[in-house]
C-alpha cells in the first residue's frame, strides 16, 4: 500500500528548463528524503529534511533545491537542468530515531532531458 | 570509498532454487542493516531489517547477519519469478537516520 505519493510519475523537459517534483508522505514521519537513481541503479542521497530543517545536503549541484511547507510535504526543484540530470529522482520518508528506522519509498519521478 | 559492497551483481537462479546475496561493509559504526528489494518500474521496499547477530526468518527469507565481520547476507529458498528484482543491502550508524545503500544485486528466477 503506497503512503509516499510522487508527482509527476514521468516528466520530459529540455536543458535549460525549471522542472518541480513534488512528493508527499501519510505516514506520520518526521524525516524526508530526496535521492537520486541513475541509469545503473545507483541510489544516490541527495538531500533530507526534519521538520522542515534541511540536515544532510550531499554535495549535489546548486541548481538542486529541496522545499518543504510541512513534515508531510517534501518538493525537489531543479532550475535549468542538464543532460546529466536524467534519472529516477526517488522520495522517501522515516521516523527520526536513532538511526534504526526503516525508510520508505515513493514510486519515484522519471525525468528525461533531451 | 563505497560503505556497502554487494556481491554478486547478478544472479541468475531456477523456479524453486535457493539465492544467496552478500553484504559486507568497512564502517563498524553501522548497527542496523536492511535488506531492500526493489520491482522493476517501483521505488525500493524494505524487504527486511536484522539489527542482532544471527538469523531473521520470514517466510522463505532468511537475513543472516554477522556483525564482527560486518557482513550480511539474503537467502531465498524456493525462489519464485516474482522475487526477481534489484536487491540493496543498507546499513545504518547508530547515532543518524542517514542509511548508506550498496549498488545492488540484480536476481532473475527463470520459470
Amino acid at each position: 500500500e503506497t503512503a509516499v505519493f510522487q508527482t509527476p510519475n514521468y516528466h520530459v523537459t529540455q536543458v535549460g528548463n525549471e522542472v518541480s517534483f513534488n512528493c508527499k508522505q501519510t505516514l506520520g514521519h518526521d524525516t524526508m528524503y530526496w535521492y537520486k537513481q541513475d541509469s545503473k541503479k545507483l541510489l544516490k542521497i541527495m538531500f533530507s529534511y526534519n521538520n522542515k530543517q534541511l540536515i544532510v545536503n550531499e554535495t549535489v549541484p546548486r541548481r538542486f533545491s529541496p522545499q518543504s511547507s510541512d513534515k508531510a510535504h517534501l518538493n525537489l526543484r531543479i532550475k535549468s537542468v542538464e543532460p546529466e540530470d536524467s534519472a529516477v529522482y526517488l522520495c522517501a520518508s522515516s521516523r527520526p530515531g536513532q538511526g534504526r528506522d526503516t525508510q520508505y519509498f515513493g514510486p519515484g519521478t522519471r525525468l528525461l532531458v533531451l | 570509498q563505497q560503505k556497502v559492497q554487494q556481491s554478486p551483481e547478478s544472479l541468475s537462479v531456477p523456479e524453486g532454487g535457493m539465492a544467496s546475496l552478500n553484504c559486507t561493509s568497512s564502517d563498524r559504526n553501522f548497527q542496523y542493516f536492511w535488506w531492500y528489494r526493489q520491482h522493476s518500474g517501483e521505488g525500493p521496499k524494505a524487504l527486511m531489517s536484522i539489527f542482532s547477530d544471527g538469523d531473521k526468518k520470514e517466510g522463505r527469507f532468511t537475513a543472516h547477519l554477522n556483525k564482527a565481520s560486518l557482513h550480511v547476507s539474503l537467502h531465498i529458498r524456493d525462489s519464485q519469478p516474482s522475487d526477481s528484482a534489484l536487491y540493496f543491502c543498507a546499513a545504518s550508524e547508530h547515532s543518524n537516520n542517514r542509511i548508506f545503500f550498496g549498488d545492488g544485486t540484480q536476481l532473475v528466477v527463470k520459470p
